[in-house]
């Protein structure tokens, strides 16, 4: 049980281009989902936290126009990474909620190029 | 400031020995704390939690303690095998919402 899925596993795009991360919630409704992203060993860095129905609540430096989220309902939870820069280029983890656990999609790895 | 850490310096392990890991935390209070595995290029999975009113917990090989006091969190593997080679993060509960702030992660590996 709880088992998180993220599409695409991994995307390469070029630079100015936008993508889309979706997260799913496949054997449970979550209220809230979360987004972070992971440098190369470096920790998990929390970027928004996501809630259904309402506007996603972004962590501070996270630009919210950069980093779209949109909670459409109790399974989806999508991040559009607009106007992407190479910078940008990381693993995008999503998690949901479920009492007071975060269960984890397997992740995106984000190239741009 | 708030502040949560783990050993960043590798834990090179012989099969069959008890891995221990250490999470300590500063400026918290949590209600919880949590332990997570990642695999390399992988997301995190949960392991175990544990309250701040419990003391130890156990799940099959993993054995986890809960030192509000000295604000210290251990992780023990028992009879560990190279399976067990992952990153181990803990994590506290930092606000409501179930918000978690993690810690930089042990790198363990189990040499057969």
């Amino acid at each position: 049980g709880a088992v998180v899925s993220q599409h695409p596993s991994w995307v390469i795009c070029k630079s100015g281009t936008s993508v889309k991360i979706e997260c799913r919630s496949l054997d449970f409704q979550a209220t809230t989902m979360f987004w972070y992203r992971q440098f190369p060993k470096q920790s998990l860095m929390l970027m928004a936290t996501s809630n259904e129905g309402s506007k996603a609540t972004y962590e501070q430096g996270v630009e919210k126009d950069k980093f779209l989220i949109n909670h459409a309902s109790l399974t989806l939870s999508t991040l559009t990474v607009t106007s992407a820069h190479p910078e940008d280029s990381s693993f995008y983890i999503c998690s949901a909620g479920l009492e007071d656990t975060q269960y984890f999609g397997p992740g995106t790895r984000l190239t741009v190029l | 400031s708030q502040k949560i850490e783990q050993n960043s310096e590798a834990l090179n392990i012989q099969e069959g020995k008890t891995a221990t890991l250490t999470c300590n935390y500063t400026n918290y209070s949590p209600a919880y704390l949590q332990w997570y595995r990642q695999d390399p290029g992988r997301g995190p999975v949960f392991l175990l939690l544990i309250r701040e009113n419990e003391k130890e917990k156990r799940k099959e090989r993993l054995k986890v303690t809960f030192d509000t006091t000295l604000k210290q969190s251990l992780f023990h593997i028992t009879a560990s095998q190279p399976a067990d080679s992952a990153t181990y993060l803990c994590a506290l509960d930092t606000a409501a919402g179930n918000k978690l702030t993690f810690g930089g992660g042990t790198r363990v590996l189990v040499k057969p």
